[in-house]
């Protein structure tokens, strides 16, 4: 079964560093690519970073800069480090499998969510 | 940036048919999605490719494009279907760009 379990949210203050994790089981992250989006409190969905199986990154204009996209083959783990974190950055940070390769880009299956906070 | 325009609210009525909207200047040469979110949970790919459907979703769940205009449409309502739905799609330089949610009330 296809599985993504994201973990690392919680409170931080303006301008701390937190990083997500996100577990996955049923594929090999490294030869997907792979996107992070998030959802502010009562907001709609937002894409924040895709990482191509062949290892490019590519970033949302409000988060480039601060944030950095990775993975770890050994531990089939992707991750979001974000560092200059800003209360605009408080939101639910869901990981997922893209579907971007040669077709319009797509997400599916999603993990169920870790909730970043930003505030002092 | 690349936008995708949503109405903000559906509502209808059980076994009634529930028309969702979306629309985006670069919906004619790209590929739309529909993803269906109910509280607390995470979102769910209903449709795929403007009008796939994926295994285990609903055959009430249909999609549809005309121009710039993807349509998602639910026909024969059931109380479970009440969720936010957002469109998803891209730009021409391959940006994910999501529309803005609309939320469907069963009456």
């Amino acid at each position: 079964e296809v599985q993504l379990v994201e973990t690392g949210g919680g409170l931080i203050q303006p301008g701390g560093s937190l990083r997500l994790s996100c577990a996955a089981s049923g594929f090999t992250v490294s030869s997907n690519y792979m996107s992070w989006v998030r959802q502010a409190p009562g907001k709609g969905l937002e894409w924040v970073s895709v990482i191509y199986s062949g290892g490019s990154t590519y970033y949302a204009d409000s988060v480039k800069g601060r944030f950095t996209i990775s993975r770890d083959n050994s531990k089939n783990t992707l991750y979001l480090q974000m560092n200059s974190l800003r209360a605009e950055d408080t939101a639910v940070y869901y990981c997922a499998r893209d579907w971007g390769v040669g077709a319009t880009p797509w997400f599916d299956p999603w993990g169920q969510g870790t909730l970043v906070t930003v505030s002092s | 940036s690349y936008e995708l325009t949503q109405p903000p609210s559906v509502s209808v009525s059980p076994g009634q048919t529930a028309r969702i909207t979306c629309s985006g200047d670069a919906l004619p040469k790209q590929y739309a999605y529909w993803y269906q979110q109910k509280p607390g949970q995470a979102p769910v790919l209903v449709i795929y490719k403007d009008s796939e459907r994926p295994s285990g979703i609903p055959e009430r769940f249909s999609g549809s494009s005309s121009g710039t205009t993807v349509t998602l449409t639910i026909s024969g309502v059931q109380a479970e279907d009440e969720a936010d739905y957002y469109c998803q799609s891209a730009d021409s330089s391959g940006t994910r760009v999501f529309g803005g949610g609309t939320k469907l009330t069963v009456l």
